[in-house]
């Protein structure tokens, strides 16, 4: 089956600064790739994603990238500011069910 | 306001106790699911259902339960064969078969005391 690997597991920026967040996937058949952020005591909310059929996708100050030959796909988070702390988890889906295989998660904290 | 709703917060059990975690959507989805989230481990699927009246289980099913009786209603049961249950779990839901972004409830904590 589907197996996401996510890096780093915590990121420590300076506020202003960019944070880049790695995941790779096994499964050549991953066909959608969304992003969440889980703030503390919450649940997942979904901040971009990005299908198999495009490169690169951006919304505001938050960019993704899929490398689909090399099987890797990264967030970008431009300009970072004290409320982009939280944990973002990455994911990869085969199938139409939504039924994803999360990363383990990275905590990012921003300090001002 | 549309969304998912996950009750109770936080939830007690006393071991070999079952105890039945409720999520409703109003969003009119018709594929819901439940995680499981533990400390640097991600989610991991325990159950979704397609639709009413039909369930499959995910990659760690076993000690729970669940039943969909109505589309709105996914509760998941946590029964005393499930040996470690203290953990973090997420209900989700999707719109249809082809749209897979899931929105997710706020979650309930469940402690084995």
């Amino acid at each position: 089956g589907e197996n996401v690997e996510q890096h780093p597991s915590t990121l420590s920026v300076q506020e202003g600064d960019s944070a880049v967040i790695k995941c790779t996937y096994s499964d050549s058949a991953s066909n959608y790739f969304p992003w969440y952020k889980q703030e503390l005591g919450k649940g997942p909310q979904l901040i971009i994603d990005i299908r198999s059929n495009v490169g690169e996708k951006k919304d505001q100050r938050i960019a993704v990238t899929l490398n689909k030959t090399a099987k890797h796909f990264s967030l970008h988070i431009t300009e970072t500011q004290p409320e982009d702390s939280a944990v973002y988890f990455c994911a990869a889906s085969t199938d139409s069910w939504g039924k994803f295989q999360f990363g383990a998660g990275t905590q990012v904290v921003v300090t001002p | 306001d549309g969304g998912i709703t996950q009750s109770p917060k936080y939830l007690f059990r006393k071991e070999g106790q079952n105890v039945t975690l409720s999520c409703e959507q109003n969003l009119n989805h018709d594929a819901m699911y439940w995680y499981r989230q533990d400390p640097g481990q991600g989610l991991r699927l325990i159950y979704y259902s397609q639709i009413v009246n039909d369930f499959q289980k995910g990659d760690i099913a076993e000690g729970y339960s669940v039943s969909r009786e109505k589309k709105e209603s996914f509760p998941l049961t946590v029964t005393s064969a499930q040996k470690n249950p203290t953990a973090f779990y997420l209900c989700a839901s999707t719109p249809a078969p082809m749209d897979t972004e899931a929105f997710f409830g706020q979650g309930t904590r469940l402690t084995v005391v």
